[in-house]
């Protein structure tokens, strides 16, 4: 199956600041997602971006496909951004989808 | 919009009990997956099936076993719990493109 690491794996920012994070993957994929866990534990949809950018408020995401990566980009940090962020993959349809360990951010007042 | 639907939210059990975790995917949604995460992990796929048929398996341990049902709602029952079970459990349906998780079950094996 594919391998998928996420940078980096730990994010302390004060509140207002920006932040990346980056996602690699060991083959191509052609269905990547990010979410958001938040502290109840829920995994929330940020995107659904297999190539190319999209963007939602403050988030936006760009994915590469051709070189295996997509970032991230979090604007203006709010404190209830704090929680970790996955990003997974698969390879076809159907397939299982593989998560990354993911980067537990924190946002400071 | 309807979202996935997972049953009970928080389960606490004895060793060695059995424990029945389950899940209503989104309508027209032809893919389940069930996911187990530990704490301070990442979700582990452990099973998915697609239009009621199993598509693909991962780390299941044999005291797990799942199945999907012909209203399409799906199982995951688990015997001879150990304590190193207790997790949170996921559920997910997809169409062939983006993946929506339900709230989870909480399983705590005392």
């Amino acid at each position: 199956g594919i391998q998928v690491e996420q940078s980096p794996p730990d994010l302390i920012l004060q509140e207002g600041a920006n932040s990346t994070l980056r996602c690699n993957f060991s083959d191509s994929v052609n269905n990547l997602q990010w979410f958001h866990q938040n502290p109840w534990g829920q995994l929330i949809n940020l995107f659904y971006i297999p190539s190319g950018t999209k963007q939602n408020g403050r988030l936006s995401a760009t994915t590469v496909a051709t070189e295996r990566y997509s970032l991230l980009y979090i604007s203006s940090s709010q404190t209830t951004d704090s929680g970790v962020y996955f990003c997974a993959g698969r390879k076809t349809s159907g397939s299982r989808l593989t998560f990354g360990e993911g980067t537990q951010l924190t946002v400071n007042p | 919009a309807a979202g996935v639907i997972q049953s009970p939210r928080h389960l606490i059990k004895e060793k060695r009990e059995t424990a029945t975790l389950k899940c209503y995917p989104i309508p027209r949604h032809d893919t389940v997956y069930w996911y187990q995460q530990g704490p301070g992990q990442d979700p582990q796929f452990l099973i998915s099936f697609y239009e009621k048929m199993q598509s693909d398996k991962g780390s299941i341990p044999d005291r797990f076993s799942a199945q999907q049902f012909s209203d399409y709602h799906s199982e995951l029952n688990m015997s001879s719990l150990e304590l190193g079970d207790s997790a949170l459990y996921f559920c997910a349906s997809s169409p062939y493109t983006e993946a929506f998780f339900g709230q989870g079950t909480r399983l705590t094996v005392v």
